[in-house]
């Protein structure tokens, strides 16, 4: 399968800071990345939608303003959690998607936020 | 909206004992489901894509099936290395790529 790319494993910073997280796709080139939040015990929450060169589709509840993508290239998606409370504190996961509609999605490793 | 419920929330097999994840499903226009396995701390693995009912695949001791309602994850002697959280998710006729993800079952597979 396909090989995406996820940076840093995890982060812990302090409280008001602003975190930055990077999704590549290693192998291929991803028109799509997607954004999600996965508390514990739950599934996986789709925070925004981005494809390249546009701006980010956020759903419905998800300050864009305080968490910043960025998809810049086909290779790399950038997640900014800006001025983070420790209410952020989460798992944060990307996945990348081939062009074409019927493909599947792959998933980074993703990023353990800590805000102390 | 799209909606995916899976059962059981979680089951334990003995090893070697075989069973069945269910992922039920409802979708305005089905493009694509889709099953994925989930180790704790790290991003989902994808296993299995299917598009149209009747549709089967295998992997190993793993094996997909999807009618029009649901999609059943069949495992076959199962090992403990099996063990982890399996997700379902589904993609609608939409404009929209995004996948919407069940809950998933968690597996655990004791020696």
């Amino acid at each position: 399968g396909a090989v995406v790319s996820q940076h840093p494993s995890w982060v812990i910073c302090k409280s008001g800071t602003s975190v930055k997280i990077e999704c590549r796709s290693l192998d291929f080139q991803a028109t799509t990345m997607f954004w999600y939040r996965q508390f514990p015990k739950q599934s996986l929450m789709l925070m925004a939608t981005s494809n390249e060169g546009s701006k980010a589709t956020y759903e419905q509840g998800v300050e864009k303003d305080k968490f910043l993508i960025n998809h810049a290239s086909l290779t790399l998606s950038t997640l900014t959690v800006t001025s983070a409370h420790p209410e952020d504190s989460s798992f944060y996961i990307c996945s990348a998607k081939f062009a074409g509609p019927y493909t599947e999605a792959f998933f980074g490793q993703g990023t353990r936020l800590t805000v102390v | 909206e799209d909606q995916v419920t899976q059962s059981p929330e979680a089951l334990r097999l003995q090893e070697g004992e075989s069973s069945s994840l269910n992922c039920s499903y409802t979708v305005s226009g089905l493009r694509g489901l889709f099953w994925y396995r989930q180790d704790p701390g790290k991003g989902p693995e994808f296993l299995f894509t299917l598009y149209s009912a009747g549709e089967e695949k295998e992997k190993e001791r793993l094996k997909a099936t999807l009618t029009k309602k649901e999609s059943f994850l069949h495992i076959t002697a199962p090992k403990p290395e099996d063990s982890a959280t399996y997700l379902c998710a589904v993609q609608g006729q939409g404009g929209s790529e995004k996948l919407v993800f069940g809950k998933g079952t968690k597996l655990t597979v004791n020696p």
